[in-house]
């Protein structure tokens, strides 16, 4: 236990439903990233913030996807309209200030469109 | 962007030896990372390459070279336990963006 804390663990929502996931950071880490892995893949990367200001966004993102951070501690991810490719594990992430490269990855959330 | 390259299996034997390597193409070279990965869960901090030369913490070790776009995890004494996936990441400075990018990991497989 990393100290980050993802939920839902699982989620499983039909195609075209919204979803959100929500991700408490380690308390004193004020960057915190949202991750996107598929099986047999690396995570690849969605977005950004450092406390609350959403620093980078991936040119990938669809729009349907939105994420805040609205205090810089806990952060959202919703997906609209959700669409069978969007399957994925979404992972979290936070770092403290800069110094510390270290990544702690929360446990993810699994997401099952049918 | 990145260009991250690893090998995507590779299996060995308990006790022994085992070199992960990653190859990379950056712009603006800010650091490297090595993640451990088991199946099902969330991957979790193993080194952090920004110099070259060899990093030392336990059984893993880590080596980079920045002129060669090279790095290798050296994991010694292996156990049963470290059968998972090595996750190579690479940090692109350049933009001032601090975000790394991820390879498509290795599975190792310990065996008896």
């Amino acid at each position: 236990d990393t100290g980050v804390s993802q939920d839902p663990r699982h989620k499983i929502t039909k195609r075209g439903q919204n979803v959100t996931f929500r991700c408490d950071p380690i308390s004193e880490h004020n960057r915190l990233y949202w991750y996107r892995q598929t099986l047999g893949q690396g995570p690849e990367f969605l977005t950004y913030f450092q406390n609350e200001a959403q620093l980078e966004k991936s040119r990938l993102l669809s729009d349907r996807f939105s994420a805040e951070r609205p205090k810089g501690s806990f952060s959202t991810l919703e997906i609209q309209r959700t669409e069978q490719g969007d399957s994925a594990m979404y992972l979290c992430a936070s770092s403290p200030p800069p110094g510390s490269e270290t990544q702690y990855f929360g446990p993810g959330t699994r997401l099952l469109v049918l | 962007g990145q260009n991250i390259d690893q090998p995507t299996e590779m299996t060995a034997t308990e006790g022994a030896i085992v070199q992960i390597n990653c190859t990379y193409q950056t712009s603006g070279f800010n650091g490297l990372f090595w993640y451990q990965q088991h199946a099902g869960e969330a991957p979790t901090f193993l080194s952090y390459n920004v110099l070259d030369g060899l990093e030392e913490k336990g059984r893993f070790s880590s080596f980079l070279s920045r002129s060669k776009g090279y790095s290798y995890l050296l994991l010694k004494e292996l156990q049963m336990k470290d059968s998972a996936s090595y996750l190579c990441a690479v940090r692109d400075g350049e933009g001032g963006s601090y975000i790394p990018t991820f390879g498509r990991g290795t599975s190792l497989i310990v065996h008896p």
